[in-house]
């Protein structure tokens, strides 16, 4: 089945430490995304990278980092800088390169919990 | 900052109902898109509708688009207890791309 995988479901970090949530797609999709939810609000977008070995902070990068060595893989950390991680935690791709009106496909998201 | 602002954040309709909401933007775009969100799940695209499009259907889902007011509706017909969910609209803007903006979006509960 061709999707977006996010891994694990459900994380739980101690204060100061680092952590690298996981997500792998199998669309052949050019474009990654990053967003993050808080309850009861939307989405905000944390990095997104249109191709392999560049990405561009969204809104809020701060505390964050990603890396895109592969087009089927597209990590997040999430460092001790981000003052406030508890959030839900999605991860998205969609075509690009001229392909303009297109949806997202999503993850089913990992849930980040600092103890 | 947050593109879309929706209209309203929650509403609660009985099974067979229409129900409607809105959304707002603020600058141009290419598309705008509507999605939908079970609780603690990923976000599943609905429609989309392009920039010089008027409204669109997809099944029971009707979406109108104003770019002079820069506002879209969602209205979902026949509403089913299976329709309770959030319901978000994002925006593509013209900068290039497909980075999506999103709104805070709608809580709908339909009750039998």
């Amino acid at each position: 089945d061709g999707g977006i995988t996010q891994s694990p479901k459900y994380l739980f970090r101690k204060e100061g430490q680092n952590v690298t949530l996981s997500c792998e797609q199998n669309l052949n999709h050019d474009a990654m995304y990053w967003y993050r939810q808080d309850p009861g609000q939307g989405l905000r977008l944390i990095y997104y990278s249109q191709i392999v070995n560049d990405f561009q902070k969204g809104d809020i990068a701060e505390g964050y980092s990603v890396s895109r060595e592969k087009k089927e893989s597209f990590p997040l950390t999430v460092t001790s800088a981000q003052k406030n991680p508890t959030a839900f935690y999605l991860c998205a791709s969609s075509k690009e390169s001229g392909v303009r009106d297109t949806e997202a496909f999503f993850g089913q998201g990992t849930r980040l919990t600092v103890v | 900052s947050q593109q879309g602002e929706e209209d309203p954040q929650a509403l609660s309709i009985q099974e067979g109902e229409n129900a409607t909401m809105n959304c707002s933007y603020k600058t141009s775009i290419n598309n705008l898109q509507w999605y939908r969100q079970n609780s603690g799940r990923g976000l599943v695209h609905l429609i989309l509708i392009r920039s010089n499009e008027r409204e669109k259907h997809s099944g029971r889902l009707r979406v109108t688009l104003d770019t002079s007011k820069k506002s879209s509706s969602l209205l979902i017909t026949a509403s089913r207890a299976a329709d309770t969910a959030s319901y978000f609209c994002a925006t593509s803007g013209t900068g290039g791309g497909n980075k999506l903006t999103f709104g805070t979006g709608t809580q709908l509960k339909v009750e039998l």
